[in-house]
């Protein structure tokens, strides 16, 4: 079946421009996550979805971050006023449910490249 | 909060060897784990998962890790390897929340000769 796809797999912007990223999950997946993995680091989380609501924002680097899951399905990750340290790939996961058991499906990322 | 630590960033094996690559990590109560693999261009793969039960827990690709409380370890093994397990390596430890978000590692690379 289909994964977890992600669009564009990758942006170039300029400084101070605003871009969208996004990501859709499997479906029938409740749950959904954004992470971000700068060079030669593993993945930080940033926040998290159940349904439509952001359960955990707690990893939104500052408020130029914001992210979207209107209907529960497909979510937007946004942010405004790029800078050149924004510059990384960001990876969405979903995941069945939140519960034991549970496990993230990784889709190939979008590479964001602020210049 | 929960955190990873590979000690590792780069290993390199000839194919064939066996690999072991090192994971701790730091969590106040049973944490779950995880290895990832991220091959160059390709999205993070689910290796292997421990909850609880058997510490010793097996995966896909030949790789099983073993999950020790008292060394706070969960190292990763695979007996043979091939010159396709050369790819970047990820630990991760999720909480027992309400929000299961992952802590990854930083990652070891591996990188096989012949």
């Amino acid at each position: 079946g289909a994964g977890v796809s992600q669009t564009p797999s990758n942006k170039v912007t300029e400084k101070g421009k605003y871009v969208e990223l996004r990501c859709d999950p499997i479906s029938g997946h409740t749950a959904l996550y954004w992470y971000r993995q700068s060079l030669g680091q593993g993945p930080e989380f940033l926040i998290y979805f159940q349904g439509t609501g952001a359960a955990d924002d707690s990893g939104l680097p500052n408020d130029r971050f914001f992210a979207v899951r209107p209907e529960g399905s497909v979510s937007t990750l946004k942010i405004q006023r790029t800078e050149r340290g924004d510059s990384a790939v960001y990876l969405c996961a979903s995941s069945p449910r939140l519960a034991e058991g549970y496990e993230q499906y990784f889709g190939p990322g979008t590479r964001l490249t602020v210049t | 909060a929960q955190s990873v630590t590979q000690p590792d960033i780069h290993i390199t094996v000839s194919e064939g060897a066996s690999l072991e690559l090192r994971c701790n990590y730091s969590y106040g109560a049973t944490p779950y784990l995880f290895w990832y693999v991220q091959s160059p261009g390709q999205g993070l793969q689910l290796l292997l998962k421990y909850f609880s039960g058997d510490t010793l827990v097996q995966g896909i690709k030949g790789f099983e890790a073993e999950f020790k409380r008292s060394q706070s370890s969960f190292n990763l093994r695979k007996p043979s390897v091939h010159w396709s397990d050369a790819a970047d390596y990820f630990c991760a430890v999720g909480a027992q929340s309400n929000d299961y978000k992952l802590s990854f590692g930083a990652g070891t690379t591996v990188t096989v000769r012949a």
